[in-house]
Order: C-alpha cells, then sequence, then structure tokens
C-alpha cells in the first residue's frame, strides 16, 4: 500500500509566521505535488517536483516556497503566513513514468490567525 | 476557462436511484482520466480510472468520449454511503500532472 504521510493534521499559526508542512512517501515515487483546497474553488497546484532539487511552480506559487532534498519528501514552504493562506493543505505523489493515478496525504488543515 | 469542468451540485438523489455525472476538459493531449471520491474533511481517494472503452466496477461505471472530450460517472442503485465529493481528474503534460475539477457533490438521502 502506497503510504503519503503529511506531518500534520491541524496547524495554527500567527500572520508573519514562517511555516513548514511536510510530506513523505514510501513507494519511490519521482513526481511529488502540493495542493490547496478550499471552497468551491477546488484543488488547486501550487509547486510540484519531478526529481530531487527540481522543482516547478503551479498555478499559485505566490507565497509559497518547496524544498525537495531527499526524494522521497517535499516540504512546503509558507515564507510569512497570511490569513488568506487558511486552507486545506494536500500533498500527492505518483510514479514518473506511465499514467497511474496519484496517491494523497490526509491533508493538512492550516488556519492562520 | 478552466482546463477540467464539472457540474458542482449538490445532486440530490434518493436511495436506489441512479445518478450521472459528467466532467469535461479541455486539453485533447490530455493521457489519462480517473474518478475520485472525497468525503468530507478527507484526502482524495481513487475511485476508478477511466478507459477509452470504458469500464464497470460493481455498481459505477465510468465511459471517456475523446472526440467531445468528456468523462462521465454512472451510479447506480445509489447508497446513502455514496454521499461524497465526486473529482474528475486528468493527467495532462510531460510531467503528467494531475489536474483536478472543482468536484460535484453527492447527496444521497432515505
Amino acid at each position: 500500500d502506497v503510504k503519503v504521510t503529511q506531518s500534520s493534521r491541524y496547524l495554527v499559526k500567527r500572520t508573519g509566521e514562517k511555516v513548514f508542512l511536510e510530506c513523505v512517501q514510501d513507494m519511490d515515487h519521482e513526481n511529488m505535488f502540493w495542493y490547496r483546497q478550499d471552497p468551491g474553488l477546488g484543488l488547486r497546484l501550487i509547486y510540484f517536483s519531478y526529481d530531487v532539487k527540481m522543482k516547478e511552480k503551479g498555478d499559485i506559487p505566490e507565497g509559497y516556497s518547496v524544498s525537495r532534498e531527499k526524494k522521497e519528501r517535499f516540504s512546503l514552504i509558507l515564507e510569512s503566513a497570511s490569513t488568506n493562506q487558511t486552507s486545506m493543505y494536500l500533498c500527492a505523489s505518483r510514479p514518473g513514468q506511465g499514467y497511474t493515478e496519484a496517491f494523497f496525504g490526509q491533508g493538512t488543515r492550516l488556519t492562520v490567525v | 476557462r478552466k482546463e477540467v469542468e464539472q457540474d458542482p451540485g449538490p445532486f440530490n438523489v434518493p436511495e436506489g436511484a441512479t445518478v450521472a455525472f459528467n466532467c469535461t476538459y479541455s486539453n485533447s493531449a490530455s493521457q489519462s482520466f480517473f474518478w475520485y471520491r472525497q468525503d468530507c474533511r478527507k484526502e482524495p481517494k481513487l475511485l476508478m480510472s477511466v478507459y477509452s472503452s470504458g469500464n464497470e466496477d460493481g455498481r459505477f461505471t465510468a465511459q471517456l468520449n475523446r472526440a467531445s472530450q468528456y468523462i462521465s460517472l454512472l451510479i447506480r442503485d445509489s447508497k446513502l454511503s455514496d454521499s461524497a465529493t465526486y473529482l474528475c481528474v486528468v493527467l495532462s503534460g510531460g510531467s503528467y500532472i494531475p489536474t483536478f475539477g472543482r468536484g460535484t457533490s453527492l447527496i444521497v438521502h432515505p
């Protein structure tokens, strides 16, 4: 069974704090993704990575950065958290080849106050 | 125009009903298609892949129409436990990025 694990289920942070969201997968997948999900807007891609140290901007990268130092770990960083970054954050991974599905972590519900 | 579009619903149906969801996609080069199910406050989970020839898994049938660029999901004999949001997902681009529709909400009532 593929396992994608996000470090926190719920997180409350203050405006201006630097926030780290961690994601680890155990299936040696090349591709990893960070999405945020908001009511009425669906899942929107923030960043993705197709290999160690490689990253690409998604549709809404502003205010975020990422780090992929090891294949199994993909971190999302909020440089200076703002209230409009309150959201559900979902990490996903999938193999680099072929047309198989993506697997998701359980999500982190982040509240910025 | 959003790449993947779905009717958000909600679809409110009685137990035992048959319900169908459609999804359209804009990128004609898209390679793979899926339906995911998402329960409230949980992560999306794969319901089924969608193949060109159509495929069935118990009460669920998925169809793909490449010419018209739409995907459908049919649920027969709806159960209360089918209540969830159904997400249409398309894999596109050289990096096979999963692109999601906004989801269709299904409520099955007694």
